[in-house]
């Protein structure tokens, strides 16, 4: 089956800096790729999302890109900001979704 | 709306209760999807329903039971649970459960197993 890792377990940065995640599959088979967000108490977030058509995509301070022939795919977010503190999964979808172990992201005021 | 609402938010049982966990969804989603996720760890697949049939069972334990009674409804009934069962039961929907299609979570129910 499909194995997701997932870099850094845990990452901090000074407000205003960059924050970027990384994650590698194994089954080339695997066409969808979400990230998602969970802070404390609350269930995950979907917060930016991409298929294996596509190589890039960004929506306001987040972008993900993924390369195929590596097989990994990254979350980048730019201008961090304190609301940015939460627990960060990559996923990979093939027949059901299979999640990376998660980073968890703590901006430092 | 991506809403995914889920009762209760928190439960306590013993070990020789009957509970059931509810999910509701108004988006007209026809995939649902029970996880069950530990402290510090990614979400667990458990079970999936496609058009309100069980289509994947990740080999749960026979003391989680799960219902689908419509399109926007999922239970999950719980019976002579362990302690190590307790954990955080997050509900999902999807459009479809095909491999491309995006999840929604619920906040999910805190359980705890006495």
């Amino acid at each position: 089956g499909e194995n997701v890792e997932q870099h850094p377990s845990t990452l901090s940065v000074q407000e205003g800096d960059s924050a970027v995640i990384k994650c590698t599959y194994s089954d080339s088979a695997s066409n969808y790729f979400p990230w998602y967000k969970q802070e404390l108490g609350k269930g995950p977030q979907l917060i930016i999302d991409i298929r294996s058509n596509v190589g890039e995509k960004k929506d306001q301070r987040i972008a993900v890109t993924l390369n195929k022939t590596a097989k990994h795919f990254s979350l980048h977010i730019t201008e961090t900001q304190p609301e940015d503190s939460a627990v960060y999964f990559c996923a990979a979808s093939i027949n059901d979704m299979r999640f990376g172990a998660g980073t968890r992201l703590t901006v430092k005021p | 709306d991506t809403e995914v609402t889920q009762t209760p938010k928190h439960l306590v049982m013993g070990m020789t209760n009957k509970k059931s966990l509810k999910c509701e969804q108004h988006m007209g989603h026809r995939a649902m999807y029970w996880y069950k996720q530990k402290a510090k760890k990614p979400p667990e697949l458990m079970f999936v329903y496609s058009y309100e049939k069980l289509s994947i069972n990740e080999s749960v334990p026979s003391r989680f039971s799960p219902e689908c009674p419509n399109s926007s409804l999922l239970n999950l009934h719980l019976h002579a649970l362990q302690p190590e069962d307790s954990a955080l039961y997050l509900c999902a929907s999807s459009p479809s459960s095909a491999n491309s299609y995006e999840q929604y979570f619920g906040p999910g129910t805190r359980l705890t197993v006495t």
